[in-house]
C-alpha cells in the first residue's frame, strides 16, 4: 500500500490530453514539493517535473504539473505513442522522514 | 554528464546480505545539497525508496527497511553503497542508484525532493 494514491491506469487517443492524479496528506504533498517520473520498462526512470510544476532541461512543455492542497496532477498534452509508460509521483513525508512514491499509473495511448 | 552505475552480485541466497555499490562519474559525490539515493522496483510492482545518504554521512532510511539497511559513502572513490541483511524473495527487485536533490526551503517551509539522475538499474534475485 503506497503512501501516495494514483489511479492504476489511464488511457487516451494520440493527440489528446490526459491527466494523472496523485493524492496524499498534510504530512507529504500538503506541505512539500512534488516530483513526477516517467518509467519505460527496462530503462531508468526519468524526472519529468520537480517542485510541483518545473520541468528539467530537455523535457517538452507537453508535460506539466500542478498541486492543490494534498493532491497533485501531471498533465500530458498532444499524446504520442512514445508516451506509453508508467508514471510515478514522489515527495517527502515529514511524519516518516522518508521519500515516498505513488503506486504508479500505466498510461496507454490507444 | 553525470552518470551512475550500479554493481553487485545478481544472485543472493535467502537470509544472506545483499551488497550493492553505486559509482558516480562526471561529477563529485561531495556536491552540496545533493544526497545519493537507492530505489528499488520488485517485479510487477512500483518504485520503492530505500534510503539516501549525504557525503558527510547524514542518512535517511525507509522506515519499512530501516532495521535491515545500512548505507555508506566513500568520497575517495566517488561511491556509495547499500547493504541489506536477512534478505528474502520479497527483496528480489531491480535496484537503482540516483542523485537525490533534497533540502528545505525556509521561505515556503517545504521540503524539495527530486531524483534527477538515475543509473540503469541492476536486477538482484534472492534465491537458493
Amino acid at each position: 500500500q503506497s503512501v501516495l494514491t494514483q489511479p492504476p491506469s489511464v488511457s487516451a487517443a494520440p493527440g489528446q490530453k490526459v491527466t494523472i492524479s496523485c493524492s496524499g496528506s498534510s504530512s507529504n504533498i500538503g506541505n512539500n514539493y512534488v516530483s513526477w517520473y516517467q518509467h519505460l520498462p527496462g530503462t531508468a526512470p526519468r524526472l519529468l517535473i520537480y517542485e510541483n510544476d518545473k520541468r528539467p532541461s530537455g523535457i517538452p512543455d507537453r508535460f506539466s504539473g500542478s498541486k492543490s492542497g494534498t493532491s497533485a496532477t501531471l498533465g500530458i498534452t498532444g499524446l504520442q505513442t512514445g508516451d506509453e509508460a508508467d508514471y510515478y509521483c514522489g515527495t517527502w513525508d515529514r511524519s516518516l522522514s522518508a521519500g515516498v512514491f505513488g503506486g504508479g499509473t500505466q498510461l496507454t495511448v490507444l | 554528464q553525470l552518470q551512475l552505475q550500479e554493481s553487485g552480485p545478481g544472485l543472493v541466497k535467502p537470509s544472506e546480505t545483499l551488497s550493492l555499490t553505486c559509482t558516480v562519474s562526471g561529477g563529485s559525490i561531495n556536491s552540496t545539497n545533493y544526497y545519493w539515493g537507492l530505489i528499488r522496483q520488485p517485479p510487477g510492482k512500483g518504485l520503492e525508496w530505500i534510503g539516501s545518504i549525504y557525503y558527510t554521512g547524514s542518512i535517511y532510511y525507509s522506515p519499512s527497511l530501516e532495521s535491515r539497511v545500512t548505507m555508506s559513502v566513500d568520497t575517495s572513490k566517488n561511491q556509495f553503497s547499500l547493504k541489506l541483511s536477512s534478505v528474502t524473495a520479497a527483496d528480489t527487485a531491480v535496484y537503482y542508484c540516483a542523485r537525490h536533490h533534497f533540502g528545505y526551503f525556509y521561505g515556503s517551509g517545504s521540503y524539495y525532493n527530486q531524483l534527477d539522475y538515475w543509473g540503469q538499474g541492476t536486477l538482484v534475485t534472492v534465491s537458493s
